[in-house]
């Protein structure tokens, strides 16, 4: 079985700084990971997302991703954080199972917060 | 631009009058799913069509059921809406789940619509 935790429900931070979202995993089988990014009264857009390859994933938006399976970790990342960036973050896991792609399982969201 | 579409935006319902979600969709993609957000909360998996297949989630209540009467189509239906049932309701699609060129070691993305805020007075 999969499932995700992410670190923190509220993320502050100043525009132009650092932006990290922490998102750890678990899963018992290879898993594939994804970032995706919901602002108010929005669907989920995906921001980028880990199959297989190179652990570093850039997605749009200048946003990162670095898949550390010794720590089963998928933070997110943003080296300079831009107003418009204020939305929610969900972090999200699926993996390969029996035959078919194992439905995603979603972290609680962490709700990203950019002041002037 | 292929799209999921969801009708309508915002839908007002009273207690236990049944209520339709409407999802459309011009990627032709084989899979639709349904989703239930409640505020600050991560989307809940209802239930997915692959093709006709219909998969209900095992906590899915029975008060939810949905139709899916060709590809492009799929339709929520709350028969007895309760106040805890007022929610965002978000309609995804992808490609696939099974054996194909998406996978093993390849990924079907889920490609969400705008979603339906749902409110029970």
């Amino acid at each position: 079985a999969q499932s995700v935790t992410q670190l923190g429900s509220h993320v502050s931070v100043s525009e132009g700084a650092l932006v990290l979202l922490r998102c750890n995993y678990s899963s018992s089988v290879p898993p594939y990971l994804f970032w995706y990014v919901q602002y108010p009264n929005q669907g989920l857009q995906l921001l980028l997302k880990y199959t297989t390859g190179a652990t570093l994933v850039k997605g749009i938006n200048g946003f990162e991703a670095e898949f550390k399976k010794s720590e089963t970790s998928f933070h997110l990342t943003k080296p300079s954080a831009h107003m418009s960036d204020a939305a929610e973050y969900f972090c999200a896991v699926s993996a390969w199972m029996g035959g078919s792609q194992g439905n995603l399982i979603f972290g609680k969201g962490t709700k990203l917060s950019v002041k002037p | 631009d292929a799209m999921v579409i969801q009708n309508p935006r915002y839908q007002v319902t009273q207690f236990g009058k049944p209520v339709t979600l409407s999802c459309s969709q011009t990627l032709n993609h084989n899979v639709m799913y349904w989703y239930q957000q409640k505020s600050s909360q991560a989307p809940k998996l209802l239930f997915h069509y692959y093709d006709k297949d219909f998969n209900n989630e095992a906590d899915t209540p029975d008060n939810f059921q949905s139709r899916r009467p060709n590809t492009s189509f799929c339709f929520l239906d709350i028969r007895s809406p309760g106040l805890g049932d007022a929610a965002m309701y978000l309609c995804a699609t992808s490609r696939g789940t099974g054996l194909g060129s998406g996978g093993p070691g390849g990924i079907y993305e889920q490609y969400f619509g705008p979603g339906t805020r749902l409110t029970v007075t």
